[in-house]
């Protein structure tokens, strides 16, 4: 089976400026969590969607948002990027988003915000 | 709120030893799981091993184990016969079960632990 795929790999915006991220879950995997990773802050959980749903949220301003289609991939939203937003954004999928699951990480985003 | 402190931001090892990872959580849940996962230079976060909470016996993967005391919320990595591609950043993580909802999806990282191995 392929694995978790995000694209771009690499992106660079400035200020102001709003980003979207696409992760594509492992093949028959419903349930896609988002994290961003920086030195500072370490792993952070952003949001999860299972069913083009979103079941749960982290504690990130509305700036940050997402969505899930109906084949599972999913997208993320950065409007009116900060300089903080740098980080390297990272998706994992599991079959439901039980927490027995073990989540599969893709290789991640990095975002540069100038 | 349940957190996980990995007390060790570097270690370091010599080809073919072993060394031990150091990671405490605190929750107050009694039905959890615990991972350690390895992120290579290439940033790919890896699963190398996860522990059912209920489950006394520790688990081993191969080169991997793990030392999970449920008393003291301590759960150790031992990474045997260390090879150079062992080295990485190591993180623990927990999920729990945990009623309304709110863990779906969520996994609590450590801070993490840089993992220098020496030929």
């Amino acid at each position: 089976k392929a694995g978790v795929t995000q694209t771009p790999r690499y992106l660079i915006k400035t200020r102001g400026q709003q980003v979207t991220l696409s992760c594509s879950p492992i093949s028959g995997h419903r349930s896609v969590s988002w994290y961003q990773q920086t030195p500072g802050q370490g792993l952070q959980f952003l949001f999860e969607y299972f069913s083009e749903t979103q079941r749960n949220k982290g504690n990130f301003p509305g700036r940050f948002s997402g969505r899930q289609f109906s084949n599972s991939r999913s997208e993320m939203n950065v409007s009116t990027l900060e300089l903080g937003d740098s980080a390297l954004y990272l998706c994992a999928s599991s079959l439901t988003g039980a927490y027995r699951e073990t989540q599969y990480f893709g290789p991640g985003t990095r975002l540069l915000v100038l | 709120a349940q957190t996980v402190t990995q007390s060790q931001p570097e270690m370091s090892v010599q080809e073919a030893e072993t060394v031990t990872l150091s990671c405490t959580y605190d929750t107050s849940e009694s039905d959890y799981y615990l991972f350690w996962y390895k992120q290579p230079p290439s940033r790919q976060m890896i699963l190398v091993i996860r522990q059912e909470a209920y489950k006394q016996q520790n688990a081993t993967e191969n080169r991997f184990s793990v030392n999970f005391q449920k008393a003291a919320k301590s759960f150790s990595l031992k990474i045997s016969d260390s090879q150079l591609g062992d080295a990485a950043m190591y993180f623990c993580a927990y999920r729990s079960l945990n009623a309304g909802g709110t863990s779906y999806g969520k996994l609590t990282f450590g801070q993490g632990t840089i993992l220098t191995v020496h030929p």
